[in-house]
């Protein structure tokens, strides 16, 4: 069972435009964060976001929190090849015993930017 | 800082053989994660370890995967015997304390394919 649904799956897209990638649960989480990936590489931390309705920006990426703790999106303006990577939203939530946190992560959206 | 290691880097190997992944976690850190990730998806928490106890391995398919970290540093992961569907990369991350707004570090992945 995959708590967290992204959309869309995939996106191809030219240069210069502008794109948003969903992230939706029907689960709480106590933080949401974003990452990238290249090929043949581990997934990178982008940003980290912990309160509900929390806007980050991130130079041409900005990522929101839903409200309520369960969804969050990434909007990307002005594309570059250089942005091209699999996006990976991944929520937190408590191991049983609470003293940690597991990291559950998205299906994913592929991402290509076309020059 | 030296990132998280993780060998090898590609196996192949045929049905029903064993195979077992090594990895090195960032100095420090005490929560350890293996992931396994089908391509072009999200990664799929295997088990996740704190120290050396074990906080969650809820979807680690016991009857043919296990994982060890014997001093709390490094960890393995076998798997006997292997099945077709075992093919993905595992991945493995770590972080200082697995709390909120903890950033999980990846290494590079280990690159299965069973044949």
């Amino acid at each position: 069972t995959q708590l967290l649904e992204q959309s869309p799956q995939f996106l191809s897209i030219q240069e210069g435009e502008n794109l948003t990638v969903y992230c939706n649960s029907s689960s709480v989480f106590s933080s949401l964060q974003w990452y990238r990936q290249e090929p043949g590489e581990g997934p990178v931390l982008l940003v980290t976001v912990v309160t509900g309705g929390e806007v980050k920006k991130l130079k041409r990426l900005t990522f929101q929190f839903g409200d309520a703790r369960k969804d969050s999106s990434l909007h990307i303006t002005a594309a570059q090849p250089g942005d091209t990577g699999l996006y990976l939203c991944a929520g937190a939530r408590r191991n049983y015993g609470g003293a940690t946190n597991k990291l559950i992560f998205g299906t994913g959206t592929l991402l290509a930017v076309q020059p | 800082e030296a990132g998280v290691a993780q060998s090898p880097r590609y196996k192949i190997i045929e049905k029903r053989q064993s195979v077992a992944f090594w990895c090195n976690p960032i100095s420090g850190h005490a929560t350890l994660y293996w992931y396994q990730q089908i391509l072009g998806q999200g990664p799929k928490l295997l088990i996740q370890f704190q120290n050396n106890g074990v906080v969650d391995d809820s979807q680690l398919p016991k009857d043919r995967f296990s994982a060890e970290r014997l001093k709390g540093v490094d960890s393995t992961l076998k798997i006997q015997p292997a099945k077709l569907e075992d093919s993905a990369v595992y991945l493995c991350a770590s972080s200082f304390r697995g709390l909120e707004n903890t950033e999980a570090f990846f290494g590079q992945g280990t690159r299965l394919t069973v044949v």
